[in-house]
């Protein structure tokens, strides 16, 4: 089934910006909004944001999610070596009745 | 504090059904859906399809439909997912997941050999 359309890499130095973008359609991203985890490697998925900016007690103001129209972006500010990782967008698809997924970013701190 | 355990590692022969099991701890467990995501190595993660614990109705991605069944049993707050015709696309971690995503099991690598 469609899934959502995310870059699979991005690399930015220690203490720089990264931007992730998360495009689907009208649907998905752009009816509801999108969802963003972040997976360490050997370790279940975690919830940075839903709701498109909304954070789960104990995530870092560093995570900041937004949209416009049919993409979702996450931006991670502050780059640290520990935000290391797979990150990926989801959304309910209305035509589907089901959860889709971003491809997943990995995201590099050089 | 959610909790949630699921059942270990399975190795399997192509054309086998597995049966996961995910024992959460510490929630409502018939208040929010329970989702099944797979993690297939160098793929990402994948939805399978969700439980709605207090009725036992389930709505399963079309990928899987036909193999694959999720079921709970409400006196021990365990969901299980069995997926039948098992081949080599299907080995992965399989991972529970509660809410919307919001609390994560450790996840069962499933290998089919």
């Amino acid at each position: 089934q469609a899934g959502l359309t995310q870059p699979p890499s991005v690399s930015k130095a220690l203490r720089q910006t990264a931007t992730i973008t998360c495009t689907g359609n009208t649907n998905n991203v752009g009816n509801q909004g999108a969802l963003w985890l972040q997976q360490h490697q050997g370790h279940p998925p975690k919830l940075l944001s839903y709701r498109n900016n909304n954070r789960p007690s104990g995530i870092s103001e560093k995570f900041a999610a937004s949209r416009s129209g049919n993409t979702a972006s996450l931006t991670i500010t502050g780059l640290q070596p520990e935000d290391e990782a797979d990150y990926y967008c989801s959304a309910w698809d209305n035509s589907l009745s089901a959860w889709v997924f971003g491809g997943g970013t990995k995201v590099t701190v050089l | 504090q959610v909790q949630m355990l699921q059942s270990g590692a399975e190795v399997k022969e192509p054309g086998a059904s597995v049966n996961v099991s995910c024992r959460t701890y510490g929630y409502a467990f018939t208040s929010y859906y329970m989702h099944w995501v797979r993690l297939a190595p160098g793929q990402g993660l994948e939805w399978m399809g969700r439980i709605n614990p207090k009725t036992g109705g389930a709505d399963y991605a079309q990928k899987f439909q036909g193999r694959l069944t999720m079921s709970r049993d409400t006196s021990t707050t365990t969901a299980y997912m069995e997926l039948s015709g098992l081949t080599s696309d299907d080995s992965a971690v399989y991972y529970c997941a509660f809410v919307t995503f919001d609390y994560w099991g450790q996840g069962t690598v499933v290998t089919v050999s």
